[in-house]
């Protein structure tokens, strides 16, 4: 079954501090993956993304996500947290031929301590 | 540009209730998305629609039903609301479902069934 895994609910990190959310996906096709971020109250951002090419991949507002074939991985990095980054993720996974239909993992909230 | 917005914001019904949640992209987007996001689970699709004319089912379709009334606006009914379907509903749209390219998600609509 097509499955999208973040393993932590929860996580709290300090400002400033290296942050990693991790992904896990199980899919038959060749996957694209997405990582997103909800702020309260509002809708989702696109961070990310990943289709082929080179497995690491750079997005929006310092964030990068690498993937990792053998680990059905797509863990998302960030190397200094800003305050203003806390909000809750989400790993997403499509492919070519699923008519822009995502999958989404249960998301992981992020606080941010000052 | 307006990207995707979603009517009402807020809305609570009573169990039987019936309602309809509006949806509108002015991106001149083919590819319509439903998706409800319950706490823990992530966002789930409902239903979708590939192009105008056309709607498909998704992930947790039963007690819902959808209208893609013209390339605009896709819109989808609650014909007799049950405690369970209390959620965030979002919409969303696609430029090209095959690439996943320019998505974008609406704002979203809070619901709650008593």
């Amino acid at each position: 079954a097509q499955s999208v895994t973040q393993p932590d609910i929860h996580i709290t990190v300090s400002e400033g501090a290296s942050l990693e959310l991790r992904c896990n996906y199980s899919y038959g096709a060749t996957p694209y993956l997405f990582w997103y971020v909800q702020s309260p109250g509002q809708g989702l951002q696109l961070l990310l993304k990943y289709f082929s090419g080179d497995t690491l991949v750079q997005g929006i507002k310092g964030f990068e996500a690498e993937f990792k074939r053998s680990q059905s991985s797509f863990n998302l990095r960030k190397p200094s947290v800003h305050w203003s980054d806390a909000a809750e993720y989400f790993c997403a996974v499509g492919a070519l031929n699923q008519g822009g239909k995502l999958i989404f993992g249960q998301g992981t909230e992020l606080s941010v301590k000052p | 540009n307006a990207g995707v917005t979603q009517t009402p914001k807020f809305q609570v019904l009573k169990t039987g209730q019936s309602m309809t949640l509006q949806c509108a992209q002015d991106m001149n987007h083919n590819s319509m998305y439903w998706y409800r996001q319950d706490p823990g689970m992530g966002l789930r699709l409902i239903y979708y629609s590939a192009s105008e004319g056309t709607t498909d089912k998704g992930e947790v379709p039963n007690g819902y039903n959808v209208s893609r009334l013209n390339k605009r606006e896709f819109s989808l009914r609650l014909e007799s609301a049950a405690p369970s379907q209390t959620s965030v509903y979002f919409c969303a749209s696609i430029s090209d479902r095959a690439t996943y390219n320019e998505q974008f998600f609406g704002p979203g609509t809070r619901l709650t069934v008593l």
